[in-house]
């Protein structure tokens, strides 16, 4: 069985730039949570989507957003990059919400702002 | 505040030694606690976690942690290393009352020499 997917794989972008990440979940994975991890430091979480509903959001500017579609699959989206923004974004999938599931991770888009 | 600490950045042991990659946190409730090894230029794998139940907690590739609530820790542990365990390894917290998101150290790199 396919994994977590991601794409792009890397990506380069300017300050300013706006940015669309895409996540396709694990078969039969309801919910698509998104992390950022910077360089020597762990995954910080971003977003958590359980049918196609945002349920969390974490410490992080309006200048992130995402969605949920209806096949599960997900979409991060970066406005006006800051170079701060270089970091590798990772998606997550789980069947649910409940505290005691596990994330599977994907391999991540690792973009860099110049 | 909910916070995980791995109190060291690297870990070196000679390849057949038994290994410890130490985890301490803190959080409200009864936590959900997850240990993830990444490779390089990888995602994140899933390799225990600990919901409820007996404290040792037995996961992939010969990997085992323990939880103890008392000391609030839940280290990782294998009782012979190989050179391929050589890899990033995070430990991660789900409390309860914000069971969408979970929250890393800062990594422990393990450094398994021959």
């Amino acid at each position: 069985d396919a994994g977590v997917t991601q794409s792009p794989t890397h990506l380069i972008k300017t300050r300013g730039q706006h940015v669309t990440l895409r996540c396709s979940p694990i078969s039969g994975h309801k919910s698509v949570s998104w992390y950022q991890q910077v360089l020597g430091q762990g995954p910080q979480f971003i977003f958590q989507y359980y049918e196609k509903e945002e349920r969390g959001r974490g410490n992080f500017p309006d200048r992130f957003s995402a969605r949920q579609f209806p096949n599960y699959s997900s979409e991060l989206n970066v406005n006006a990059l800051l170079l701060g923004d270089s970091a590798l974004y990772l998606c997550a999938s789980s069947p649910s919400v409940g505290g005691e599931e596990t994330q599977y991770f994907g391999p991540g888009t690792r973009l860099l702002v110049l | 505040a909910q916070s995980v600490a791995q109190p060291e950045d690297q870990v070196n042991v000679a390849e057949g030694n038994p290994l410890t990659v130490k985890c301490t946190y803190s959080v409200s409730g009864n936590p959900y606690l997850f240990w993830y090894v990444q490779y390089p230029n990888r995602g994140l794998q899933f390799l225990l976690k600990y919901i409820t139940g007996d404290n040792l907690v037995k996961g992939s590739y010969g990997f085992e942690a323990e939880f103890n609530k008392s000391q609030t820790s839940f280290h990782l542990k294998k009782p012979s290393a190989l050179v391929s365990d050589s890899a990033l390894y995070f430990c991660a917290v789900r409390a309860p009352v914000s069971s969408y998101k979970l929250i890393f150290g800062s990594g422990t790199r393990l450094l398994v020499r021959p």
